[in-house]
Order: C-alpha cells, then structure tokens, then sequence
C-alpha cells in the first residue's frame, strides 16, 4: 500500500509553462518533505512543511501543505529546462527522528 | 561543512558474496537512516540507527541484511550472500541531533551507492 500517491507520475511541457506536482494520501503527517533527485544522485531536499494550510515560496517554486496535513502540492510558474528532474515528496508520521514515506515521484522534463 | 558521504558509489557483486555499504553522516549528525530505490520506484525505509543502536529496523529484510553504527566510524549496511533482487539503489541519510520535543528532523541524503548484483 502506497501511503503517498503522487500524480502525475510523469509530466513533459514546454519551457515556460506552469504546473503542479500534488501528493495525497489518506494519513496525517506531522511534516512534509519535497526532495528534487537527479539521475545518479541522491535526494536534494527543497522545502519542509509543517503547519496545515502553510505555503512557501522557493523562487518559482511554491509548496503548499493540506489544511488537514494529509496532502501537499509543488506548483512551478514558468518552468525551465533546469527544472527537470524527479521530483519526491516524503512524509513524518510523528514528531521527532524517524522514517519517512515516500511517494513514487513525478517525473519532470521541460522542453526548451 | 561536507555532506553525507557514502561509498563506494558503485560495487559490483556476483550472487553469494557479501555487499557492505559505508556511510559518514553530516557534521553534528547523529541520527542515520538507509533507505533502497529499485528501478522505477520510490525510496523506501530500511532502518535507522543512533551511535550504538538500531531505532527501527521495521524496513530491513529478516534475512541477510544488518546495519550497524559504531560509537567511532561510518554506518555500514551489510548484505550477506546477495541475490540479484538486492541490486538497487542504496541511500544513506542524516539528521541533527535534537533538543526537544517537537523538533522536526530534516533528513539529508548522500549520493548513494549502486549495488549491481551479476
């Protein structure tokens, strides 16, 4: 069972345009991860959420967690060629030192 | 301030050998936690440790797998007598130690090493 389902699972679109990445699940976290991973490297992490409703800006990115904490979107305005690459969201149970789940991913290219 | 180091990044094993994977948290981390990608998928909890103990093992197969983290040196996750099912991608994460409750632990990943299993 898939705790984090992210969709879409791939997503191909022009230099330019605007999109979201959403990851939904029918648990609570009590925080949210979105990591950026290229091809032979690790996980890079973007932002972490922690407050329902809570939104922050990196950039052109903006990250938005679920007002009952149990979802999380990444929106891109004017995507860039940089931009692709996969994108992961994870989430925390509970507080403290722990595991993350992780959704499958979205897989993002941007065609200049 | 270097990041999560792990090695190698590449190994290469025939079926029946032993795989051991290294990894160096941050400066000033000290909680490390493994996790395997297998094509195609996402990342999934292996286990996670302290300096001298395991947390949470709830991901680790029941068989052949064992991690440790040693009061000195990097975390190793061993694999005994590999399968070619083990070939995946095996990364190692780090986070700060803290100081209440509430906190939340960012985790941060090293490169990750490539286990190819011939």
């Amino acid at each position: 069972t898939q705790l984090l389902e992210q969709s879409p699972q791939f997503l191909s679109i022009q230099e330019g345009e605007n999109l979201t990445v959403y990851c939904n699940s029918s648990s609570v976290f009590s925080s949210l991860q979105w990591y950026r991973q290229e091809p032979g490297e690790g996980p890079v992490l973007l932002v972490t959420v922690v407050t329902g409703g809570e939104v922050k800006k990196l950039k052109r990115l903006t990250f938005q967690f679920g007002d009952a904490r149990k979802d999380s979107s990444l929106h891109i305005t004017a995507a860039q060629p940089g931009d692709t690459g996969l994108y992961l969201c994870a989430g925390a149970r509970a507080q403290g030192a722990q595991k993350l789940v992780f959704g499958q991913g979205t897989r993002l290219t941007i065609n200049p | 301030n270097a990041g999560v180091m792990q090695n190698p990044r590449h190994l290469v094993r025939r079926r029946g050998q032993e795989a051991r994977l290294r990894c160096s948290p941050m400066k000033g981390h000290s909680h490390v936690y493994w996790y395997r990608q297998l094509p195609e998928e996402g990342l999934k909890f292996m286990v996670y440790l302290q300096k001298e103990n395991i947390i949470d093992e709830s991901g680790m197969p029941k068989e052949r797998f064992s991690a440790e983290f040693p009061k000195e040196g990097p975390s190793i996750l061993r694999i005994q007598q590999v399968v070619r099912g083990d070939s995946a991608a095996y990364f190692c994460a780090s986070s700060p130690k803290g100081t209440g409750t509430g906190q939340i632990y960012e985790q941060y990943f090293g490169p990750g090493t490539r286990l190819t299993v011939t």
